[in-house]
């Protein structure tokens, strides 16, 4: 199958900073990307879908300002966690279609302290 | 069912022995179902994409099976050795482009 590569794989950031998420697809040109988290005990839950050369549509309840998505081009997207704070420590990981199928990134593990 | 629903959310299964779990999704606005194996520290790996009514298809010990009528899809595993343990996803999607909804996974376990 297709693969799909995310950085880092975790990372710690003080209060208030921001971080920036890669998610590459290696072999393949997606168009459309998808970010995802997941909390403790919870189920994987779309954030927000990153079309390239336009804006990122966000699911209800996803700040666009927080969470800010790039994707300039065919085969990056970027997550950045803006001015992040202790809840938005989470899991992190991004998809990209390839026809009929969805591939993963290794997900983010992201805490804040 | 409003949302994708799996079962059991864990499983011990003894090396050797078939099993299988469920995943419950809403029958409306369907497009697609997908099933995931999650190893820790890994991504999870695609199985299978089925879409149509009655769809079955297998990839080795592993197959699954699909009813858009009512909603569920079954992930069956036959002669389970150490290595299917992981962490199994389902997630639905109701439409080519649309991201995907996930249950919360059946966390199995092969003892040996």
């Amino acid at each position: 199958g297709a693969v799909v590569s995310q950085h880092p794989s975790w990372v710690i950031c003080k209060s208030g900073t921001s971080v920036k998420i890669e998610c590459r697809s290696l072999d393949f040109q997606a168009t459309t990307m998808f970010w995802y988290r997941q909390f403790p005990k919870q189920s994987l839950m779309l954030m927000a879908t990153s079309n390239e050369g336009s804006k990122a549509t966000y699911e209800q309840g996803v700040e666009k300002d927080k969470f800010l998505i790039n994707h300039a081009s065919l085969t990056l997207s970027t997550l950045t966690v803006t001015s992040a704070h202790p809840e938005d420590s989470s899991f992190y990981i991004c998809s990209a279609r390839e026809h009929t199928e969805a591939f993963f990134g290794q997900g983010t593990r992201l805490t804040v302290v | 069912i409003l949302n994708v629903e799996q079962s059991p959310q864990s499983l011990h299964v003894q090396e050797g022995d078939s099993t299988n779990f469920t995943c419950s999704f809403p029958s409306s606005n369907f497009y697609a179902l997908h099933w995931y194996r999650w190893e820790t520290a890994k991504s999870p790996e695609a199985l299978f994409v089925m879409t149509l009514n009655g769809d079955e298809k297998k990839k080795g010990r592993i197959s699954a099976t699909l009813n858009t009528k009512e909603g569920y899809s079954y992930l069956y595993i036959k002669g389970s050795q150490p290595e299917d343990s992981a962490t199994y996803l389902c997630a639905s999607s109701g439409g080519g482009a649309d991201g995907l909804t996930f249950g919360k996974g059946t966390h199995l376990i092969i003892q040996p």
